[in-house]
């Protein structure tokens, strides 16, 4: 199940299970979306990204999907494994010339055998 | 490639010091970045500098200057270090485009007493 935290939601799945991690934004006038995994101890990794002019984009084992409307974002992982454990974060593009990237707050992802 | 390199890893500064944080990237990336993280905390924008010659505020900018010294390197200085300044320092670097992953170095682990 999901629970907030004093700090960091955390999201508490089975191995094998879909985990959907969500994420709102503030700006409707931002452009570009990315989700970044986070290891302990170690910086932000890639996972995917997507522009505001998509709706879903596909990867491996892993979907972004995009509501404008709402300006809410989720990151879809399948079949999930314990090596997805990690702190997920969502990033958007904000600002003038759209190069100031602002992390959203993040969620945990705990995944047991 | 070493992508993003910040220097030192581990620091501990008595209150009222100062120190620079290095950064240097060697993917020619025109946009750097610096951010904190707080434990168990998100991740939270400093300065950013879109290009060579401009840096800009972000959302936690208090305490701390900036400067692009060239297109490799981005410092960050902090002229009397405080206890609310204990934290992570992420430096990270991005493609000429607005629509393009961040790449982060490993972190400099700073500790004020």
């Amino acid at each position: 199940g999901e629970s907030v935290g004093l700090h960091l939601p955390t999201l508490s799945v089975q191995e094998g299970d879909n985990s959907i991690i969500n994420c709102a934004y503030s700006n409707s006038a931002s452009d570009y979306f990315i989700w970044y995994k986070q290891e302990s101890g170690k910086g932000p990794q890639f996972i995917i990204d997507i522009r505001s002019n998509m709706d879903k984009r596909q990867g491996q084992r892993v979907t972004v999907l995009l509501n404008k409307t709402v300006k809410h974002l989720s990151l879809q992982i399948a079949a999930t494994q314990p090596g997805d454990s990690a702190v997920y974060f969502c990033a958007e593009n904000r600002g003038t010339g759209f190069q100031k990237l602002v992390f959203g707050t993040g969620t945990r992802l705990l995944v047991s055998p | 490639n070493a992508g993003v390199t910040q220097t030192p890893k581990f620091q501990v500064l008595k209150t009222g010091q100062s120190m620079t944080l290095q950064c240097a990237q060697d993917m020619n990336h025109n946009s750097m970045y610096w951010y904190r993280q707080d434990p168990g905390m998100g991740l939270r924008l400093i300065y950013y500098s879109a290009s060579e010659g401009t840096t800009d505020k972000g959302e936690v900018p208090n305490g701390y200057n900036v400067s692009r010294l060239n297109k490799r390197e981005f410092s960050l200085r902090l002229e009397s270090a405080a206890p609310s300044q204990t934290s992570v320092y992420f430096c990270a670097s991005r493609g000429l485009i607005g629509y393009a992953e961040a790449f982060f170095g490993q972190g400099t682990r700073l500790t004020v007493v």
